[in-house]
């Protein structure tokens, strides 16, 4: 089966740095993935990581480290905008993706 | 580009009613995938396509559920005699073949069954 865990919740103030933890025991690997899902929305796409190594993408950054079975996404400058959940997805195969519970992450000012 | 949609968005239905939702995929995409999300979880993967072949069906859809995807183009998710426990949201997801390729979420339907 697949096994991958995240926090739940993190609090952080705006103008922040927050880094979102994922561990995962999969089956198999082809690819990490990190969503954006505000409340009541469909997930939208952040960040992939299929090598090792840090991908930055303006405000977001992602790592991967596959012997680890480990990844974070490091969102930086927070703004109030970023409240949502976030969701850690693995690729094993092909085309399934099997996501992480999320967490909720929430910008005070 | 307008896409992923899906119909309806909200749904009622009573125990025991069938429902049918459904998903528009962006048009160049050949895979489109279902999940269900219920309040606090992840998407869970229910069932993959690829052109209108179904390729995947996972162990959480029931024989109450059935999927179909004519023309490889609209997909349809069919639940028969809904059950409490099948009030969630559907996603619907789609993309294009090859590794490096993110799936597109639509808004999904939230099912509610009385």
């Amino acid at each position: 089966g697949q096994n991958i865990d995240q926090p739940t919740e993190m609090t952080a103030t705006e103008g922040a740095i927050v880094q979102i933890n994922c561990t995962y025991q999969t089956s198999g690997f082809n690819g990490l993935f990190w969503y954006q899902q505000h409340a009541g929305e469909a997930p939208t796409f952040l960040s992939y990581n299929v090598l090792d190594g840090l991908e930055e993408k303006g405000r977001f950054s992602s790592f991967l480290s596959r012997s680890k079975g480990y990844s974070y996404l490091l969102l930086k400058e927070l703004q109030m905008k970023d409240s949502a959940s976030y969701l850690c997805a693995v690729r094993d195969g092909d085309y399934k993706l099997s996501f992480g519970a999320g967490t909720t992450v929430t910008v005070r000012a | 580009d307008t896409g992923v949609s899906q119909d309806p968005r909200h749904k009622i239905t009573k125990r025991g009613q069938n429902v049918t939702f459904r998903c528009d995929p962006i048009s160049e995409h050949n895979r489109l995938y279902w999940y269900r999300q219920t309040l606090g979880q992840g998407p869970e993967f229910l069932t993959y396509f690829q052109n209108e072949a179904q390729l995947e069906k996972s162990r959480l859809l029931s024989d109450r559920f059935s999927a179909e995807r004519p023309k490889g183009s609209f997909s349809t998710l069919e639940i028969q005699r809904t059950e409490q426990g099948d009030s969630a949201m559907y996603l619907c997801a789609s993309s294009f073949m090859g590794q490096g390729y993110e799936q597109y979420f639509g808004p999904g339907t939230r099912l509610t069954v009385t």
